[in-house]
């Protein structure tokens, strides 16, 4: 069974930083391009980062792009975000969620039950 | 960047009903397309990709089509577990765009 569990949320600072944590079982892990998506509370979803098998490729929406750092772990069937220079708009719930592909068409198939993250003074 | 604009944002109707969700690209997506459910409290579910697949386990009543720029989700047949959020979301390239969602709810 695929299973994506989220950890590191939790309440922070203006301007401090947060390490999540994303652990993958029930897969191969370095088979699959991974994500992060997130949703300000009551709000729609927000892409915010991908990165591919190898780590080769990586993307970023540009509301976090030079502040948030997705990387991956294989060995450990590991993803991360570390967000730095944190905002209040950062505040949300942020998912893991793993990359299928057919047809060379992508999708989401699996998603983690999702990590809070509250930036607030 | 591509912008997907689902219409309506908000929708009222009764069990049994046929619904339909339509979601617009800015830009061609050929058939680059997901269509996600989302309850309170819970993490978005995939329903359809590809713009028209069915994935594995969703029940018959939900399907989509469209190409290019214009897709639709329809359900037919409203059941009451099908009273949530729901998302399109564009893999044509990045940033990974999502619709701005379609609340349905029961009349």
């Amino acid at each position: 069974e695929v299973q994506l569990v989220e950890s590191g949320g939790g309440l922070v600072k203006p301007g401090g930083s947060l390490r999540l944590s994303c652990a993958a079982s029930g897969f191969i892990f370095s088979d699959n391009t991974m994500a992060w998506v997130r949703q300000a509370p009551g709000k729609g979803l927000e892409w915010v980062a991908s990165i591919t098998s190898t780590s080769r490729h990586i993307f970023y929406a540009d509301s976090v792009q030079g502040r948030f750092t997705i990387s991956r772990d294989n060995a450990n069937n590991s993803l991360y975000l570390q967000m730095n220079s944190l905002r209040a708009e950062d505040t949300a719930f942020y998912y893991c969620a793993r990359s299928e592909y057919t047809s060379a068409i992508a999708f989401y198939d699996y998603w983690g039950q999702g990590t809070l993250v509250t930036v607030s003074s | 960047d591509i912008q997907l604009t689902q219409s309506p944002s908000f929708l009222s109707a009764s069990v049994g009903d046929r619904v339909t969700i339509t979601c617009r690209a800015s830009q061609g997506i050929a058939t680059f397309l997901a269509w996600y459910q989302q309850k309170p409290g819970k993490a978005p579910k995939l329903l359809i990709y590809a713009a028209s697949t069915l994935q594995s386990g969703v029940p018959s009543r939900f399907s989509g089509s469209g190409s290019g720029t214009d897709f639709t989700l329809t359900i037919t047949s409203l059941q009451p577990e099908d009273f949530a959020t729901y998302y399109c979301q564009q893999f044509e390239n990045y940033p990974r765009t999502f619709g701005q969602g379609t609340k349905v709810e029961i009349k």
